[in-house]
């Protein structure tokens, strides 16, 4: 079955870390771009980083950079975000989604299910 | 940086056509896609690279895109179309943009 099954979202505290994965299954993970895309409670989709299939740069939100990094491992079909420094408005649903091409910057034809990112004391 | 802009909310009777539109700076130089998503789901994408309907999508989804403005164009709308619905494009060479979103309520 074509899927994508975050985990690692969690309650952290502000100021804390967090590192998310992604395991991909039913399609070739290295000949895809990935990305990270987030949905603050009842709010809007906003992307968050991106990673091309084989090669190339890292690439990442400008609010978000230096608080961020996207790796993927194409031996264990398995993406990966650690998310450091977190603030309360880092809180929201984490999707991991797989780009329709192998760049980093097409559009999403899978997307999993989501992990939970709350960032609160 | 770069925003693309859409209505908050969309009104349409069933099987009547419902527009939505997405605004962006010179948005015909770029790739638009579009993704619908349900109360509790992720998102599913409908339009592809401006014009494209992924496998699987029905073919009253349609999708258009020029100048400053990309249309997502659902002939026949039926209840289950009622959701949330975002545009997409690449801010060139820096960042991937969504829009706002628009929710489709068919009446």
């Amino acid at each position: 079955e074509v899927q994508l099954v975050e985990s690692g979202g969690a309650l952290v505290q502000p100021g804390g870390s967090l590192r998310l994965s992604c395991a991909a299954s039913g399609f070739t993970f290295r000949n895809y771009g990935m990305s990270w895309v987030r949905q603050a409670p009842g709010k809007g989709l906003e992307w968050v980083s991106g990673i091309p299939g084989i090669g190339g740069g890292t690439h990442y939100a400008d609010s978000l950079k230096g608080r961020l990094t996207i790796t993927r491992d194409n031996s264990r079909d398995t993406l990966f975000l650690q998310l450091s420094s977190l603030r309360a408005e880092d809180t929201a649903i984490y999707y991991c989604a797989k780009s329709s091409s192998t760049s980093w910057n097409a559009g999403f034809d899978l997307w999993g299910q989501g992990t939970m990112v709350t960032v609160s004391s | 940086s770069y925003e693309l802009t859409q209505p908050p909310s969309v009104s349409v009777s069933p099987g009547q056509t419902a527009t939505i539109n997405c605004h962006g700076d010179k948005l015909g130089d770029e790739y638009v896609y579009w993704y619908q998503q349900k109360p509790g789901q992720s998102p599913v994408l409908v339009i592809s690279e401006d014009v494209r309907r992924p496998s699987g999508i029905p073919e009253r989804f349609s999708g258009s895109n020029s100048d400053n403005t990309a249309t997502l164009t659902i002939s026949g709308t039926q209840a289950v179309d009622e959701a949330t619905y975002y545009c997409q494009a690449w801010d060139t060479g820096t960042e991937i943009v969504f829009g706002g979103g628009t929710k489709l309520t068919v009446l």
